[in-house]
């Protein structure tokens, strides 16, 4: 079955630490890979993506990820987290062209 | 980067009443477009694809005669919600496709609010 798995309902950190978001996915075929952010009553915005190539991927707002195909994961990381980093992000998994399966999402919390 | 818009951004209407929702893709053109559903604090749940000319792609569990959705451009969808009921008070969210060189990309308008009174 496709899915995708993002353990951690809920992350607080102190502004400049930093963050690691968990994603795991379960995908028959060659996965296209994406985290999206999402502040309250907005839609979703795309971060970064993998498609093929490298597998550290580097993405808007300092976040990068890496895609790791053993262990079925693609986590997203930021090496110092801001305030305004504090939104619902989205781990979501498909192919070239078939539609997107989002995980639950993890709230962030970022403390002063 | 593409852009998706929605409109309304938010309605409110009353229970039995229609009410249409409009997907615009403003700078490229999208075959494909998608109709997501979002609870608060809840991920979102594919609702349809809707193809450029043809029928919708529905989900299973999603009522076709109560979600209508018209794909008549390849800059516009529409998402209809006949009758609507208190429970279908929801945040709806739509996506729309581009084809690039490296795969397919969505981009995501920012959602409309929907409440029925």
């Amino acid at each position: 079955a496709q899915s995708v798995t993002q353990p951690d309902i809920h992350i607080t950190v102190s502004e400049g630490a930093s963050l690691e978001l968990r994603c795991n996915y379960s995908y028959g075929a060659t996965p296209y890979l994406f985290w999206y952010v999402q502040s309250p009553g907005q839609g979703l915005q795309l971060l970064l993506k993998y498609f093929s190539g490298d597998t550290l991927v580097q993405g808007i707002k300092g976040f990068e990820a890496e895609f790791k195909r053993s262990q079925s994961s693609f986590n997203l990381r930021k090496p110092s987290v801001h305030w305004s980093d504090a939104a619902e992000y989205f781990c979501a998994v498909g192919s070239n062209t078939d539609k997107l399966i989002f995980g639950t999402g993890t709230r962030l919390q970022v403390f002063p | 980067g593409a852009v998706v818009s929605q409109h309304p951004s938010r309605v409110i209407c009353k229970s039995g009443t229609s009410v249409k929702i409009e997907c615009r893709s403003l700078d490229f053109q999208a075959t494909t477009m998608f109709w997501y559903r979002q609870f608060p604090k809840q991920s979102l749940m594919l609702m349809a694809t809707s193809n450029e000319g043809s029928k919708a792609t529905y989900e299973q569990g999603v009522e076709k005669d109560k979600f209508l959705i018209n794909h008549a451009s390849l800059t516009l969808s529409t998402l209809t919600v006949t009758s609507a009921h208190p429970e279908d008070s929801s945040f709806y969210i739509c996506s729309a496709r581009e084809m690039t060189a490296g795969g397919h990309e969505q981009y995501f308008g920012p959602g409309t609010r929907l409440t029925v009174t």
